[in-house]
């Protein structure tokens, strides 16, 4: 079955601190993955994206990502936190190349609530 | 990417009452999706809208309950219909776009008293 887990509900972290903030998948196929940040009362911005190549993918705000296949996983990081990162950040996985196909939608994990401490 | 603009950003509905959330996309764009974010929790989607064809509903969602409309390949609606409290969350379209990155709106936040 196709699943995405973020195992940690909410984590609290201190301004400057670094962030990890983790996602393993569960895909029969190639996937692609997503890392989105959502503020209060917000739709979805997209921080980064996997498709293929480097491993190591650099997105928006200075948060990284590494796909690793052999763990399925694809964690989220920060090396100093700001207070303004606080929100909730969704890891998404979606069909790699069948674009077109029935199969189009993005699967979310459950999210993880980021609070950052003064 | 594609920019998206949906509304209402909110509102409050009495029960029994009909909404319907605009999303209108700055380019063309063949994939459009409809998603339910319940409070707390992830995001799922209803469906997909189709140009020029009925929308494909996930389990657990229907027609006549969301009917959704898609005249262009810029523009959709989608109508929660007949509404209860059950149906207070967060609604969002989203587009995949060209490089595959798929985008969402900012998003309607349903109140329904």
């Amino acid at each position: 079955a196709q699943s995405v887990t973020q195992p940690d509900i909410h984590i609290t972290v201190s301004e400057g601190a670094s962030l990890e903030l983790r996602c393993n998948y569960s895909y029969g196929a190639t996937p692609y993955l997503f890392w989105y940040v959502q503020s209060p009362g917000q739709g979805l911005q997209l921080l980064l994206k996997y498709f293929s190549g480097d491993t190591l993918v650099q997105g928006i705000k200075g948060f990284e990502a590494e796909f690793k296949r052999s763990q399925s996983s694809f964690n989220l990081r920060k090396p100093s936190v700001h207070w303004s990162d606080a929100a909730e950040y969704f890891c998404a996985v979606g069909p790699g190349g069948d674009y077109g196909g029935a199969t189009n939608k993005l699967i979310f994990g459950t999210g993880t609530l980021l609070a950052v401490q003064p | 990417s594609a920019v998206i603009s949906q509304k209402p950003s909110r509102d409050i509905c009495q029960r029994g009452t009909s909404l319907t959330i605009q999303c209108q996309v700055d380019s063309q764009v063949t994939m459009m999706f409809w998603y339910r974010q319940q409070p707390g929790q992830s995001l799922t989607l209803i469906a997909t809208a189709n140009q020029g064809s009925e929308a494909t509903y996930e389990s657990g969602f229907v027609i006549d309950k969301f009917p959704i409309s898609r005249p262009n390949l810029t523009f959709s609606t989608l109508t929660v219909s007949n509404m209860s409290p059950e149906d207070s969350s967060i609604y969002l379209c989203s587009v995949l776009g060209e490089g595959s990155g798929y985008t969402f709106g900012s998003g309607t936040r349903l109140t329904v008293v």
